[in-house]
């Protein structure tokens, strides 16, 4: 299984822009990069997923250069409430898939 | 949130018991996931499913067992609690090709 790596913790202020990268060396060519979000006590939440260049929804960007080896996620104007864990993963379109999880990003939003 | 539903939400149970978890989805998704998460750690798979009696082992799938006998419940079964499988237990759903994952809000464990 391809592994991903990304930093353990991250501080930011609020009003800033953060960027989470994620690494992934061994991505496969049905692999499509996700991040996902959880705060304590809950479930993780997904955010956004791209295959390859950048997508942008109304939480995050994805950036993911041509050779797909890592991506980032990019949180604009980051606030209180979006201190949590991030999580990058690699999900497969094939038929028999694990979702596996690395250790995350801790984001803490200082004010 | 997107039909997944865990139960129960909490349970103690004593050492040598067996315990039984549900996962129960109306999404009526391929995909079910079991994971378990403890204190300062991220996720991890424990059994998954790819549809109905079609399941396989996570990387910490010892001392754990699943059924799926229809495409809406996922049972994770342990066949005798250990202190060690306190934890927080999450199932979670996913579609065919790329699709998203979406996860229920877990379920407390507590083994004594």
């Amino acid at each position: 299984l391809a592994k991903t790596t990304q930093p353990i913790s991250m501080d930011s202020y609020e009003g800033q822009e953060v960027n989470i990268t994620c690494s992934h060396n061994n991505i496969a060519t049905n692999d499509y990069i996700t991040w996902y979000q959880q705060f304590p006590s809950q479930g993780p939440r997904f955010i956004i997923q791209g295959y390859k260049t950048k997508v942008t929804n109304e939480v995050a960007s994805l950036f993911i250069p041509a050779d797909r080896k890592s991506s980032t996620l990019s949180l604009p104007r980051v606030s209180l409430s979006d201190t949590a864990v991030y999580y990058c993963l690699l999900i497969s379109s094939g038929s028999a898939r694990q979702l596996t999880f690395g250790s995350g990003t801790q984001l803490t939003v200082l004010p | 949130d997107a039909g997944i539903t865990q139960s129960p939400r909490h349970k103690v149970t004593e050492t040598g018991t067996p315990v039984t978890l549900r996962c129960h989805q109306t999404e009526n998704h391929r995909y079910m996931y079991w994971y378990r998460q403890d204190p300062g750690h991220g996720l991890r798979l424990i059994h998954y499913s790819y549809g109905v009696k079609d399941t396989d082992k996570g990387e910490v799938s010892d001392g754990y067992s699943v059924s799926r006998s229809k495409t809406e419940d996922f049972l994770l079964t342990l066949e005798s609690a250990t202190s060690s499988q306190t934890s927080v237990y999450f199932c979670a759903i996913s579609t065919e090709g790329e699709g998203e994952a979406f996860f229920g809000q877990g379920t407390r464990l507590t083994v004594v």
